[in-house]
């Protein structure tokens, strides 16, 4: 079970762009598919923000945006918002129902 | 609606054993991918264990042979038995529901519950 790659840490100001990578994504199988991202605040459960690579559930703002090139799956927040200062993870399938979590980012809105 | 609540944490020596249950309201347990995933303190996330709705285990390398899910069907619970445990396994657990629909996706968590390996 390899890791998932991401950088340690991702600043903006508010109302711009930022973009937090994940590397390490499966080039086949179910994990090439199955990528999810989770937002996580301190003292808090983590909640997820994106699933099936770019698919948003119910009530999260279209301010979030994933896509995947290759083995690398990436979570776009634009318009950043005070209240986006938080940690990001992603996590893929790892096969079967196995799964594999990123080291995590930590978003600073500036 | 869904709710989780986990219950069991503490402070616990090395080499000791630990249950940690995971109570659900709102849906029914058995008919769902359960998991748990924890969390060292400063630490990011790390999937530790999950259960299909059929009663398949799935186990991280790194609790493979002392952890083990389970869930009682009754009482609409998940546990997570945890032996010979080392401070490695410091952290707060976390039991999390896939989405009932099917896609893979974690869609409903409980708060915690923090465990200490600790002499």
């Amino acid at each position: 079970q390899s890791a998932l790659t991401q950088p340690r840490s991702v600043s903006g100001s508010p109302g711009q762009s930022v973009t937090i990578s994940c590397t390490g994504i499966s080039s086949d199988g179910s994990g090439y598919k199955y990528v999810s991202w989770y937002q996580e605040h301190p003292g808090k459960a983590p909640k997820v923000m994106i699933y099936d690579v770019s698919k948003r559930p119910s009530g999260v703002p279209d301010r979030f945006s994933g896509s995947k090139s290759g083995n690398t799956a990436s979570l776009t927040i634009s318009g950043l918002q005070a209240e986006d200062e938080a940690d990001y993870y992603c996590c893929s399938n790892a096969g079967s129902y196995t799964f594999l979590f990123g080291g995590g980012t930590k978003l600073t809105v500036l | 609606e869904v709710q989780l609540v986990e219950t069991g944490g503490g402070l616990i020596q090395p080499g000791g054993s630990l249950r940690l249950s995971c109570a659900a309201s709102g849906f029914t347990v058995s008919s769902d991918y359960m998991t748990w995933v924890r969390q060292a303190p400063g630490k990011g996330l790390e999937w530790v264990s999950g259960i299909y709705r059929g009663g398949s285990t799935y186990y991280a390398d790194s609790v493979k042979g002392r952890f083990t899910v389970s869930r009682d069907n009754s009482k609409n619970t998940l546990f997570l038995q945890m032996n010979s445990l080392t401070a490695e396994d410091t952290a707060v657990y976390y039991c999390a529901r896939l989405d009932s629909s099917g896609y893979y996706y974690f869609d409903y968590w409980g708060q915690g519950t923090l465990v200490t390996v600790s002499s």
